[in-house]
């Protein structure tokens, strides 16, 4: 069975709080991607990470692929009520029967207070 | 560039009632996903296309649930008879080749 695991499921911040969310598997990835979901809304591409070890950044929110390809992290920095949302990680399987298929962590609910 | 579009956002059915979901992708993606999100949980993939054909439908509860893609671009899900516990958002997302995939804004569908 191929999971993806995420940590913490559900977290409560005060704003200006750094945070990071992990998502864990046994499978290699070819990529892995992170999206964030609203209520009532699809979920959001935020970043597609590719390369092992990779490192990438969008404004207060660093993403990192391992270097084994099998795990990824999020970390806010400085996070805002803005932020709050559920947080999604999702890995790509490039070979065999399982090509293209795009399974998701459980997700991460997380709410910044003011 | 027009999103994937979905139709309808909210159905309310009875149990045992029939119910069907519809989904554009993206032009041009051959790739066609159709997810289930239970509240507060990740996605849960039903089926995936590879144009018209099926690429892997392991987690379709085929009793109940159909999914077809005429002509490899617009599909739709069926759910038949539809039980309490399918209520749920019913995601549909696209993709070309090896981009990221995109979701259309669900349909939310409760069943009482």
């Amino acid at each position: 069975t191929q999971l993806l695991k995420q940590s913490p499921q559900f977290l409560s911040i005060q704003e200006g709080e750094n945070l990071t969310v992990y998502c864990n598997s046994s499978s290699v990835f070819s990529s892995l991607q992170w999206y964030r979901q609203e209520p009532g809304e699809g979920p959001v591409l935020l970043v597609t990470v590719v390369t092992g070890g990779e490192v990438k950044k969008l404004k207060r929110l660093t993403f990192q692929f391992g270097d084994a390809r099998k795990d990824s992290s999020l970390h806010i920095t400085a996070a805002q009520t803005g932020d709050t949302g559920l947080y999604l990680c999702a890995g790509a399987y490039a070979g065999g029967t399982s090509y293209g298929k795009l399974t998701f962590g459980q997700g991460t609910i997380l709410t910044v207070h003011p | 560039e027009a999103g994937v579009a979905q139709s309808p956002r909210y159905k309310i059915i009875e149990k045992r009632q029939s119910v069907a979901f519809w989904c554009n992708p993206i032009s041009g993606h051959a790739t066609l996903y159709w997810y289930q999100q239970i509240l507060g949980q990740g996605p849960k993939l039903l089926i995936q296309f590879q144009n018209n054909g099926v690429v892997d439908d392991s987690q379709l509860p085929k009793d109940r649930f159909s999914a077809e893609r005429l002509k490899g671009v617009d599909s739709t899900l069926k759910i038949q008879p539809a039980k309490l516990e399918d209520s749920a958002v019913y995601l549909c997302a696209s993709r070309h080749r090896k981009t990221e995939a995109f979701f259309g804004q669900g349909t939310r569908l409760t069943v009482v």
